[in-house]
């Protein structure tokens, strides 16, 4: 079974800092996808970035970007230039989008907090 | 752009009442998903549906069922509701068989309160 693991229940950073987000991941699946979504306060889940698993080149938003270690089983993502509007519940996610069966698999998240 | 609708955005029931939550997807999507999430939890995968038919099922109680109509919106109906059941309930919803199949868009979401 597919499992999604994040090491830092909680974080907090100064406003403007680069912050790293950790996830690790489980599966014995090649082709798969991974998600980082925010959740901020209003509790409305918005996704912030998307890596597909053949793709060897980190995904990249803006300020979001992630690094991607398929061998390691990795996904960490980073926010630099940190804004007070990223303080935010983040969960990593998973998905094998095979037939019909592929459900997100959400990790316990990581509760971010930017500091003024 | 349209996005997944949800209603109620909140709901107020006690013990053993039932409720009804509705899920409009995006549309042209044709698979939705329900997901419970506790107060400080991760969320909970409760049951998906693809094309009107269940596809996988979670963590969901008897106690709860759910369909997809044949216009894709989804309900999932809560019976003899306990406090546990207190939380927020998400929907999302995906097209199958294109890269947005590996995307899902989440609703606001419906909170669930049993008193």
């Amino acid at each position: 079974a597919q499992t999604v693991t994040q090491s830092q229940p909680e974080m907090s950073v100064q406003e403007a800092e680069t912050v790293t987000l950790s996830c690790t991941y489980d599966t014995s699946e090649n082709n798969y996808y991974l998600f980082w979504y925010k959740q901020p306060p209003s509790r409305q889940m918005i996704l912030v970035i998307r890596q597909e698993a053949y793709k060897q080149q980190n995904a990249t938003e803006n300020r979001f970007s992630v690094n991607f270690q398929k061998a390691a089983k990795s996904f960490s993502l980073k926010i630099s230039d940190s804004q007070l509007g990223d303080t935010a519940m983040y969960f990593c996610a998973f998905i094998h989008p095979v037939n019909r069966d592929d459900k997100i698999i959400f990790g316990k998240g990581t509760r971010l907090h930017i500091l003024p | 752009a349209a996005g997944v609708i949800q209603s109620p955005r909140h709901l107020i029931k006690e013990k053993r009442e039932t409720a009804t939550l509705k899920c409009y997807p995006i549309p042209r999507h044709d698979t939705v998903y329900w997901y419970q999430q506790g107060p400080g939890q991760d969320p909970q995968f409760l049951i998906s549906f693809y094309e009107k038919m269940q596809s996988d099922k979670g963590s969901i109680p008897d106690r709860f069922s759910a369909q997809q109509f044949s216009d894709y919106h989804s309900e999932l109906n809560m019976s003899s509701l306990e406090l546990g059941d207190s939380a927020l309930y998400f929907c999302a919803s995906s097209l199958k068989g294109t890269v947005l199949n590996t995307e899902a868009f989440f609703g606001q979401g419906t909170r669930l309160t049993v008193v």
